[in-house]
């Protein structure tokens, strides 16, 4: 799977737009790239994952540079509550069978009231 | 979206005792779940893979016979850490891959052990 490298940390005032980037420069053409978050002491919880178009949920929205060689993830309207540790990881994703996650350290996003 | 519990969500126990953590799919099933563990300010490190109807595969460095993992059914995975130890004291997580677009990976809430 392809590395990815995140900066370790970022600041966002409350209810402005956090973007959170990612490089992944050696992605391959069937890789995925996904987006964790994880809340202090709880799980990993999944936010979005896409492979080259654009991708937006309810939760974030997902940009994919053309080349494919680093994203953004994007929380339109930062709170409080989405203060964590954001994980970037490009894997090659198989329908119906599984392959674990590798974690790198993550962004730790702090939000500002 | 689908759903992993874990189950206790905390622990405590005494050193050299042995201590079983559950893994439940709610509404899909599994027939592979990942065992992870995270030490406290690191991240995420993968112990073993759980294989409904086989043996658990282990990452290198992991003692097989002290993280004994059962596969039970489609829908329950349980790791038992055996004869517990202080230095064995971290964050168990389990997931299980999803069957949509991509493979996704669900997440269990974690279990707290702290080994006295």
């Amino acid at each position: 799977d392809a590395k990815t490298t995140q900066p370790p940390s970022m600041d966002c005032a409350e209810g402005r737009a956090a973007n959170l980037p990612c490089n992944h420069s050696t992605i391959s053409g069937n890789e995925y790239v996904y987006w964790y978050r994880q809340i202090h002491s709880q799980g990993p919880q999944y936010i979005i994952h896409g492979l080259k178009n654009n991708e937006t949920n309810e939760m974030a929205s997902l940009i994919i540079t053309e080349d494919r060689k680093s994203s953004t993830l994007i929380l339109p309207h930062a709170t409080l509550r989405d203060t964590a540790v954001y994980y970037c990881i490009v894997r090659v994703g198989v329908r119906g069978y599984g392959q674990n996650f590798v974690f790198g350290p993550g962004t730790r996003l702090s939000v500002l009231p | 979206g689908a759903v992993v519990s874990q189950h206790p969500s905390w622990v405590i126990c005494k050193s050299g005792t042995s201590v079983k953590i559950e893994c439940r799919s709610l509404d899909f099933q599994a027939t592979t779940m990942f065992w992870y563990r995270q030490f406290p300010k690191q991240s995420l490190m993968l112990m073993a893979t759980s294989n409904e109807g086989s043996k658990a595969t282990y990452e290198q460095g992991v003692e097989k016979d002290k993280f004994l993992i059962n596969h039970a059914s489609l829908t329950l995975s349980t790791l038992t850490v055996t004869s517990a130890h202080p230095e064995d004291s971290s964050f168990y997580i389990c997931s299980a891959p999803g069957t949509s677009r991509g493979d996704t990976q669900y997440f269990g809430p974690g279990t707290r052990l702290t080994v006295l």
